[in-house]
C-alpha cells in the first residue's frame, strides 16, 4: 500500500514535443505529490508539487495532473529540450507520517535534437 | 543557501568491511533523511531524523548499519561488515520539518562493494 508505480521506464521524445510520465499509488492517506529530476552524479532536485485540493498545477513548461479518484497523477513537459534529458522521479508522502517521501521508480528521459 | 554537504563522493570497499559516510544538512533544517539509491531504482529510506532523534528506521537493516545525529546537525552512516548488495548510491537530504516540507538531497556518495 505504500508503493507509487511510475511508467513508463524510459522515454524517448523529439526536441519540442511533450514529454508524459504517469505514477500510481494506493495509500489514499498520501497528501502531498512532488515530482524530481535527477541528472547524472546529482541528487534529485525538486522540480514541481501538488497536493490533492488541485487538480492541476502548472509552472513554466512542467504540469502536473492530479486524479485524486483513480489515485494517479502525471508529469507533462511541453517544448521538451535536450537539456530536460535526466531521469524523473514521482514521489508521494503523509503529514501525519513524518512526511518521507515514497518514490517511484524513476523514468529516464531523452530528449533528441 | 549551502546546499546539503556529503563525503566522501567514492567509496570502493571489499564485502566484510566497514565504511562510514558524513552528511551536513542546509542550515535550520531539523529533518534529516537516509536514502539508499541502487542502480536504475529510485531513492529508498533507511532512517529520518528529527533534530537528534529518530523518527523512523523501519527500512534500516540494523544487523549492519547505523546512524545518528548528534547534536541535531551533523550525521554518519555506517555500515559494518559491508555486503555486495550494498552497492549503491548513499544520498542524505534534509527539510526545515516532518510536514512535507521540500526534501533538498545532496549529491550522495556511490558505495561499490567488491
Amino acid at each position: 500500500q505504500q508503493q507509487v508505480k511510475q511508467s513508463p521506464q524510459s522515454l524517448i521524445v523529439q526536441k519540442g514535443g511533450i514529454s508524459i510520465i504517469n505514477c500510481a499509488y494506493e495509500n489514499t492517506a498520501f497528501d502531498y505529490f512532488p515530482w524530481y529530476q535527477q541528472f547524472p552524479g546529482k541528487g534529485p532536485a525538486l522540480l514541481i508539487a501538488i497536493r490533492p485540493d488541485v487538480s492541476e498545477k502548472k509552472e513554466g513548461r512542467f504540469t502536473i495532473s492530479f486524479n485524486k479518484s483513480a489515485k494517479q497523477f502525471s508529469l507533462h513537459i511541453m517544448d521538451s529540450q535536450p537539456g530536460d534529458s535526466a531521469t524523473y522521479f514521482c514521489a508521494a508522502s503523509n503529514h501525519n507520517q513524518g512526511g518521507k517521501l515514497i518514490f517511484g521508480q524513476g523514468t529516464e528521459l531523452s530528449v533528441k535534437p | 543557501e549551502a546546499g546539503v554537504a556529503q563525503s566522501p563522493r567514492y567509496k570502493i570497499i571489499e564485502k566484510r568491511q566497514s565504511v562510514a559516510f558524513w552528511c551536513n544538512p542546509i542550515s535550520g533544517h531539523a529533518t534529516l533523511y537516509w536514502y539508499q539509491q541502487i542502480l536504475g531504482q529510485g531513492p529508498k529510506l533507511l532512517i529520518q531524523f528529527q533534530n537528534n532523534g529518530v523518527v523512523d528506521d523501519s527500512q534500516l537493516p540494523k544487523d549492519r548499519f547505523s546512524a545518528e545525529r548528534l547534536k541535531g546537525v551533523d550525521s554518519t552512516l555506517k555500515i559494518q561488515p559491508a555486503k555486495l548488495e550494498d552497492s549503491a548510491v548513499y544520498l542524505c537530504a534534509s527539510s526545515r520539518d516532518i510536514y512535507n516540507s521540500p526534501l533538498h538531497f545532496g549529491n550522495g556518495t556511490r558505495l561499490t562493494v567488491t
